[in-house]
């Protein structure tokens, strides 16, 4: 298996401006989780989808983060306006439930908001 | 909810020693534990789980983890460290309902 994919592995950007950080989950999962990795705050999980469906997203800091899983292979991770605070690792990561509950992780994007 | 803590922010041992990354958790139930490492730059990777059967679990790379109940404990320990350890190590728990929590990580240092 390709393992989960993120894009952009890099990404620089303006204070204000959109990000969309995108995933695709291993094929099958049925479970897909977005972290955010600060030095500060450590890993957070930001919200987590079951078969498409968000089921908690009490990590989200704020209104600028919204996240969309449109269909199993694919979902993304909007800031709307971007600010400094937000630079950070997000990652996605999925699972099967039935093997366990492993969480395969993305190598991550990284953002820097400038 | 569930919790994780590693009560050891940073670990320095030398090459050849014994290591025991320490993890306590809180969770109503029996939960699922993970020991994952992460690599500068990297994302994490799996190293063992536990969720039934035999509490000593074996992962890659020469680790081991014990799991106690008595003591929500999920100690992860390996006999002889490499230089190649060198990584952040972190803990987690997974409900039955599939969320996840992660411990703050522990930074494993290996002295020559």
């Amino acid at each position: 298996d390709a393992g989960v994919i993120q894009s952009p592995r890099h990404e620089v950007t303006e204070m204000g401006q959109e990000v969309t950080l995108r995933c695709k989950p291993i094929s099958g999962h049925d479970y897909l989780f977005w972290y955010r990795q600060t030095m500060m705050r450590g890993l957070e999980l930001l919200i987590y989808f079951n078969n498409n469906v968000p089921i908690d997203d009490s990590g989200m800091p704020e209104d600028r983060f919204s996240a969309k899983m449109p269909n199993a292979s694919f979902s993304t991770l909007k800031i709307q306006p971007s600010e400094p605070r937000d630079s950070a690792v997000y990652f996605c990561a999925s699972s099967l439930l039935i093997r366990g509950n492993t969480i395969y992780f993305g190598e991550g994007s990284w953002l820097t908001v400038v | 909810a569930q919790s994780v803590t590693q009560p050891d922010i940073h670990i320095t041992v030398s090459e050849g020693a014994s290591l025991e990354l320490r993890c306590n958790y809180s969770y109503g139930a029996t939960p699922y534990l993970f020991w994952y490492v992460q690599s500068p730059g990297q994302g994490l990777q799996l190293l063992l789980k536990y969720f039934s059967g035999d509490t000593l679990v074996q992962g890659i790379k020469g680790f081991e983890a014990e799991f106690k109940r008595s003591q929500s404990s999920f100690n992860l320990r390996k006999p002889s460290v490499h230089w190649s350890d060198a990584a952040e190590y972190f803990c987690a728990v997974v409900t039955n309902a599939g969320k996840s929590t992660f411990g703050d990580g522990t930074t494993l240092t290996v002295k020559p």
